[in-house]
């Protein structure tokens, strides 16, 4: 068990709607990265907050949006959703915001829009 | 070209062989992390290397960092190894985004 907590674990909706994804980080990591694994483009980053604010940005669409609370946990908001979203959310969290701390990962939110 | 490469793309292997896993990156960085998922997507991490060697049970990952090349080898594998290993590197410059290989899927065969 990582720690890292991200619910839900499934989820079903149509295009055009919005969803949220939600994470708790291991306690005391201060860290959260977002990743979008599909099945033609493997993992790719997303976003990453350290402490609350923004501290890097990959490959998010402006569809896309992210932000973590005081309370550390982060939430990623999908809406206008297009068949291509369906992809596995994995949420990460480590205790620094620099290169040389491990990651551990969540079990992943798997979104499926029909 | 990508960033990051791996080979192979795939492996089959016999229960007790030895298991060699390339990663090479064009970029400088300042990490690098081996991962593990499972076929339930769920996502490990093995190792976070930035020179030499580390070792975890029959796990071992090395990095040349001048030739831009890391290895991951498992030791009298097991089925329960089978999974899909990625590696992932991090550059130099504050707050760069972690880059993915695409991965080797590894089935050990009992």
């Amino acid at each position: 068990d990582s720690g890292v907590t991200q619910t839900p674990k499934h989820l079903i909706t149509a295009t055009g709607q919005r969803v949220t994804l939600r994470c708790s980080p291991r306690s005391g990591d201060l860290s959260v990265y977002w990743y979008q694994q599909s099945l033609d483009q493997g993992l790719q980053f997303l976003i990453q907050y350290y402490n609350g604010e923004e501290r890097a940005k990959g490959n998010i669409l402006e569809r896309f949006s992210a932000q973590q609370f005081p309370d550390l946990h982060s939430e990623l908001n999908l809406s206008s959703l297009e068949l291509g979203d369906s992809a596995l959310y994995f949420c990460a969290s480590s205790v620094a915001q620099g290169v040389d701390s491990p990651l551990h990962f969540g079990n992943g939110t798997r979104l499926t829009v029909t | 070209k990508n960033e990051v490469e791996q080979s192979p793309q795939n492996l089959t292997a016999q229960e007790g062989e030895f298991i060699t896993i390339n990663c090479s990156y064009s970029v400088g960085i300042s990490a690098l992390h081996w991962l593990q998922q499972h076929p339930g997507g769920g996502i490990v991490s093995l190792f976070m290397l930035s020179s030499g060697k580390k070792k975890h049970g029959r796990l071992i990952a090395t990095i040349n960092i001048q030739e831009k090349h890391s290895s991951l080898h498992i030791t009298a594998s097991h089925p329960r190894d089978s999974a899909v290993y990625i590696c992932a590197v991090r550059g130099h410059n504050y707050g760069q985004n972690f880059v993915f290989g695409p991965g080797t899927r590894l089935s050990v065969l009992p």
